[in-house]
């Protein structure tokens, strides 16, 4: 059991170039996430998702981009990269959007620097 | 909009003291509270979570409290030990779709 798979682990991009961040969970749960991280700003939500099909926008989803065409994976597209995309970001999963509680399990991590 | 306080941000304990980690929130409607621990360069890893509904949560040495009414929790730590270094950020949930709102965290350093 694998949990919830992040890749790539670091990334170097140069402005304006695209790239998608992987994420995939085995444990059969239909909520996603997607945070962000940076100093100072604690984790901030970009997109998530109830199930496969629907997306949603969070606090910060301008220059990124989401689907969900199978329960197992969520990636996230940056459409033209930029610096003040440079930040590690967290896929994150739930069984259900239930807000009454799960236990929500994160993936390791990617660290993406824009330059 | 919520927001999630945690001070301070930064915490040094001798080995076996026991310490208390707060947060605070400043929109009392939330549907839950989560502290999470997380060790440098890795994820989150949930710790205890307390329903709206809830007062406390216990799992080992560790006590979370929830005052909903004060916007205010704790995370209870008991006799700590060097390996529970790290950081701890407590979030909560106010909405429908399970979003969270988290602290900045406290980064915990506990001395041998």
């Amino acid at each position: 059991n694998a949990g919830v798979t992040q890749t790539p682990k670091f990334q170097v991009l140069k402005t304006g170039q695209s790239m998608t961040l992987q994420c995939a969970q085995d444990m059969n749960h239909e909520y996603m996430s997607w945070y962000r991280q940076d100093p100072g700003m604690g984790l901030r939500l970009i997109h998530y998702s109830v199930g496969a099909g629907i997306t949603d926008q969070g606090e910060v989803p301008n220059g990124y981009n989401v689907s969900r065409s199978t329960t197992e994976d969520f990636p996230l597209r940056l459409l033209s990269a930029a610096p003040s995309q440079t930040s590690v970001y967290f896929c994150a999963s739930s069984y259900d959007s239930n807000p009454s509680g799960n236990t929500i399990y994160f993936g390791e991590g990617s660290w993406l620097t824009v330059v | 909009k919520q927001e999630v306080t945690q001070i301070p941000a930064a915490l040094s304990v001798p080995e076996g003291e026991n310490l208390v980690l707060n947060c605070s929130f400043t929109d009392s409607a939330i549907y839950n509270l989560q502290w999470f621990r997380q060790d440098p360069g890795k994820g989150l890893t949930s710790l205890l979570l307390i329903q709206s509904s809830q007062r406390e949560q216990t799992s080992g040495r560790l006590n979370a409290s929830l005052d909903k009414s004060s916007g205010r929790s704790t995370l209870y730590i008991a006799a700590s030990q060097p390996g529970d270094s790290a950081t701890y950020l407590c979030a909560v949930c106010t909405g429908a779709n399970s979003k969270l709102t988290f602290g900045k965290g406290i980064t915990l350093s506990v001395r041998p």
